[in-house]
């Protein structure tokens, strides 16, 4: 088991670039939840999908934010256009949403936008 | 409402027991979990417990929960230096959802 994959690991664009993160959730889970995380305001849920349907968007901070789930093996979040208040590092944690509840993290994309 | 509250940091002697606190808010919560972050690197799940126990034992780990307080401690025997690292606690709220609570994390400093 390869774990939640994200990709890139470090992306560093200009202010005004589209970005866009990937992942890959673990084979099986059903369930697919975007954080950002910084120093000043710790780990947020940004969005999160239960069989590849967005369920609770309410923690995307503006319209310059989507993310998309194609299928059960593929997601994406884009930010367009970046600003530096996005820099931050990015998780994508998948589950099974049975009876436990518990999230598997990928390793996170460090976005620094300048 | 939905918040998970943890002291910011805890600073130990290597050998020495650790104790880390939380106090949530939804007496729902069914599960409700601990996680490492080590630096650079994404969270990992520790443990977690069910609502309707008190305590849990998992190697130099004991989870304790105090359901009528909404308070959960996480204590670590014979810390290492190893056990550097951030300790979130997460509640699953209640209703129909499945995303979880977050509390804003405790960075542990172990001291050699």
């Amino acid at each position: 088991d390869a774990g939640v994959i994200q990709s890139p690991r470090h992306e560093v664009t200009e202010m005004g670039q589209e970005v866009t993160l990937r992942c890959k959730p673990i084979s099986g889970h059903n369930s697919l939840f975007w954080y950002r995380q910084t120093m000043m305001r710790g780990l947020e849920l940004l969005i999160y999908f239960n069989n590849n349907v967005p369920i609770d968007d309410s923690g995307m901070p503006e319209d310059r934010f989507s993310a998309k789930m194609p299928n059960a093996s593929f997601s994406t979040l884009k930010i367009q256009p970046s600003e530096p208040r996005d820099s931050a590092v990015y998780f994508c944690a998948s589950s099974f949403a049975g009876e436990t509840y518990e999230q598997y993290f990928g390793p996170g994309t460090r976005l620094t936008v300048t | 409402g939905e918040d998970v509250e943890q002291s910011l940091f805890l600073s130990v002697r290597e050998g020495d027991s650790s104790v880390i606190n939380c106090t949530y808010t939804d007496s729902s919560s069914t599960y409700l979990y601990w996680y490492k972050q080590e630096p650079g690197a994404g969270l990992q799940l520790l443990t977690y417990i069910f609502s309707n126990m008190d305590m849990k034992q998992d190697q130099r780990l004991t989870v304790l929960l105090n359901k009528k307080d909404k308070h959960l401690s996480l204590r670590i025997a014979d810390t290492q230096t190893g056990d550097s690292a951030i300790y979130f606690c997460a509640e699953t709220p209640g209703g129909a959802t499945n995303k979880l609570i977050f509390g804003t994390g405790t960075l542990l400093a172990v001291q050699p």
